[in-house]
């Protein structure tokens, strides 16, 4: 069965700390894709990046990184030099072969000015 | 501004009540996905679209019903409605995801559904 868990409900820095957000994956499926989404207080959803199973180059946008290791099935992502603005609700995700998605649970960040 | 189009933005019904959401992609995007996102179940895929196509089906309920019409918006139809219902809905557009990487997905601002 496709899980994706995301294991820090919670998390608070302060500003200018770099944070790293888990995600862990399950699927027996060899081509799956791999998704961020975030969540600001105002409500939208943002997508943050796609990734495919056959592409375990890291990724890095601006002061987000994202690492994906199949080896141990996570797909964490980073933000460097956090700011305000980057509190939010963070989501994992993954795609399937069935084109299904499942997401995570969500990890909610603050930071603290 | 992602470009999808969302209406209603919020709906108040009873329960036993039918609602139609309708959603409007972004120009050029051919696929259509809708996500329920609830305190209960979190967020969820429902159903993917593609050219007026069902391609993907989620934790939909058969009480709820989609398409996608030629002009490529969709509606989420949502009939015999329960308390539980209660939810944001989310639109999102992207084009075929499967023919490139990083294709983006397009976000509505979302329908808050209340059911009273």
């Amino acid at each position: 069965a496709q899980k994706v868990t995301q294991a820090q409900t919670e998390i608070s820095v302060v500003e200018k700390e770099d944070v790293t957000l888990d995600c862990v994956y399950e699927t027996r499926d060899t081509t799956y894709y791999l998704f961020w989404y975030k969540q600001p207080p105002s409500g939208e959803l943002v997508f943050l990046i796609r990734r495919n199973s056959f592409d375990e180059q890291n990724e890095i946008s601006g002061r987000y990184s994202w690492n994906f290791q199949k080896s141990t099935s996570s797909f964490n992502f980073t933000i460097t030099a956090s700011q305000v603005v980057d509190s939010a609700v963070y989501f994992c995700a993954l795609s399937d072969t069935g084109n299904q998605f499942y997401f995570g649970t969500g990890t909610s960040l603050t930071v603290i000015p | 501004d992602s470009g999808v189009t969302q209406t209603p933005k919020h709906l108040i019904t009873a329960t036993g009540q039918r609602v139609t959401l309708r959603c409007s992609p972004r120009s050029g995007d051919l696929s259509v996905y809708w996500y329920q996102q609830s305190l209960d179940q979190g967020l969820q895929f429902l159903i993917q679209y593609y050219n007026g196509e069902e391609r993907a089906k989620g934790n939909i309920l058969e009480r709820f019903s989609a398409q996608q019409f030629p002009d490529l918006h969709s509606e989420l139809n949502l009939s015999s409605l329960e308390l539980g219902d209660s939810a944001l809905y989310f639109c999102a557009s992207s084009g075929d995801p499967y023919r490139g990487p990083n294709q983006p997905q397009h976000f509505g601002d979302g329908t808050r559904l209340s059911i009273l």
